[in-house]
């Protein structure tokens, strides 16, 4: 089992719809959470970071982080084509430094 | 700020020469950079771990005479693929840590190395 978990798509929504990204994880030790954005063949652009359990806003982007169930989930408002994308989500241990731990990233599609 | 460049962006060589990958932090100093290696439609593998001024940490499984890395500054790391083959082919990208007040990585743009 991995130790980051998420579904690799690929999510079809049509221009305006909610977007809904998972990741579940296993390991407790987690304690930062991010969300990179990844056009293709680009490298990954940092979208939102979170430390603490609840919900973290930033215009159309909502991440939130459920610590208890080992879930977190970023939600997309008025999702546009220029959202389509791989989206990964990304953990860091507390005492880990910077090391990142990745989901395998679901690809967004946003259709006109 | 936090802008990662990597140079070039795109590589074809032939099978058993020699690669060299740039990755430079343009507004900050990098005591930290990281290389990973994705392949089409996965997510990135860590292949190694740079600190300025000191040897670099790979993860099992990748070589450490193929994949030279060499962080001679805090702005400066790069990757020498080595005696490339075929399935060295891939897309490389670097990332970088060292934002005053910041622990994140900040990526750069990739590099897509194919090897003939």
């Amino acid at each position: 089992q991995k130790e980051v978990e998420q579904d690799p798509g690929p999510l079809s929504v049509p221009e305006g719809a909610i977007v809904s990204l998972n990741c579940t994880y296993s390991n407790s030790a987690f304690q930062y959470f991010m969300w990179y954005r990844q056009y293709s063949r680009k490298g990954p652009e940092l979208l939102m970071y979170t430390y603490s359990s609840g919900n973290k806003e930033d215009g159309r982007f909502t991440a939130q982080v459920d610590k208890s169930s080992k879930y977190i989930s970023l939600f997309i408002r008025d999702s546009q084509p220029s959202d389509s994308a791989t989206y990964l989500c990304a953990m860091i241990e507390n005492n880990a430094g910077n090391m990142l731990t990745f989901g395998g990233g679901t690809r967004l599609m946003v259709k006109p | 700020g936090a802008v990662v460049s990597q140079h070039p962006s795109w590589v074809i060589c032939k099978s058993g020469t020699s690669v060299k990958i740039e990755c430079r932090s343009l507004d900050f100093q990098a005591t930290t950079m990281f290389w990973y290696r994705q392949f089409p439609k996965q997510s990135l593998m860590l292949m190694a771990t740079s600190n300025e001024g000191s040897k670099a940490t790979y993860e099992q499984g990748v070589e450490k005479d193929k994949f030279l890395i060499n962080h001679a500054s805090l702005t400066l790391s790069t990757l020498t693929v080595t005696s490339a083959h075929p399935e060295d082919s891939s897309f490389y990208i670097c990332s970088a840590v060292g934002t005053p007040g910041r622990n994140w990585q900040f990526f750069g743009p990739g590099t897509r190395l194919t090897v003939l």
